[in-house]
């Protein structure tokens, strides 16, 4: 299993300023998933984080306003630029464990509660 | 249509409850995640099931790929089972989860 924390876990910024948020995981793990859930909605998943490489964004989503940092296998970060009220989310990281006997889960960190004034 | 659909978005039960959350999807999949989200956000992966049935403690999870759904079952329910339950499905060849709209459990003594 991985074990994965985030930082903040919540927080109340301007709008047009900055917030950075923390994922670090137990184990080193390939690949690491940014998710946003605006408010009453399920989880969007913002992009997609390798080791060594730059991110994979989804449709809507783009490295302007989101980049993204994977130092190394345990590490990363997302940062939300230029923040708007419709910024205001739980922003989630998760992890693929390929654990043995071929199978695999999702970890999910515990999240940032982020409000936009 | 969303591809994940489930069912219903928000139960109420009296504790000792049988309960039963339906998840429904319309792509290919690897495999199917159940997960739990506490009222802070915190997300717990419950059961991912390729087939067949799972069981943890008092949660049971099915699923059927034919008909392309899935049940997740708690049995004797408990206010601390109160809190939204997520169905997501892996697409097939690919590491990405598409997510259902989430159950609100609130389960009252």
């Amino acid at each position: 299993s991985a074990v994965i924390s985030q930082k903040p876990s919540r927080d109340i910024c301007q709008r047009g300023t900055s917030l950075t948020i923390q994922c670090q995981v137990d184990s080193q793990v390939t690949m690491m998933f940014w998710y946003r859930q605006q408010p009453g909605q399920s989880l969007t998943l913002i992009a997609t984080a390798n080791q060594g490489s730059e991110a994979t964004y989804e449709s809507g989503f783009v490295i302007d306003k989101f980049p993204i940092s994977r130092p190394n296998l345990t590490f990363s970060t997302l940062t939300v630029s230029n923040l708007s009220p419709e910024d205001s989310s739980i922003y989630l990281c998760s992890v693929e464990d390929h654990g043995g006997a071929n199978w695999e889960t999702q970890y999910f960190g515990p999240g940032t509660r982020l409000l936009v004034l | 249509k969303n591809e994940v659909e489930q069912s219903p978005q928000n139960l109420t039960a009296q504790e000792g409850e049988f309960i039963t959350i339906n998840c429904s999807y319309s792509v290919g999949i690897s495999a199917l995640h159940w997960l739990q989200q506490h009222p802070g956000g915190g997300i717990v992966s419950l059961f991912m099931l390729s087939s067949g049935k799972k069981k943890h403690g008092r949660l049971i999870a099915t699923i059927n790929i034919q008909e392309k759904h899935s049940s997740l079952h708690i049995t004797a329910s408990h206010p601390r089972d109160s809190a939204v339950y997520i169905c997501a499905v892996g697409l097939y060849n690919t590491d990405k989860l598409i997510f259902g709209t989430g159950t609100r459990l609130q389960v009252f003594p």
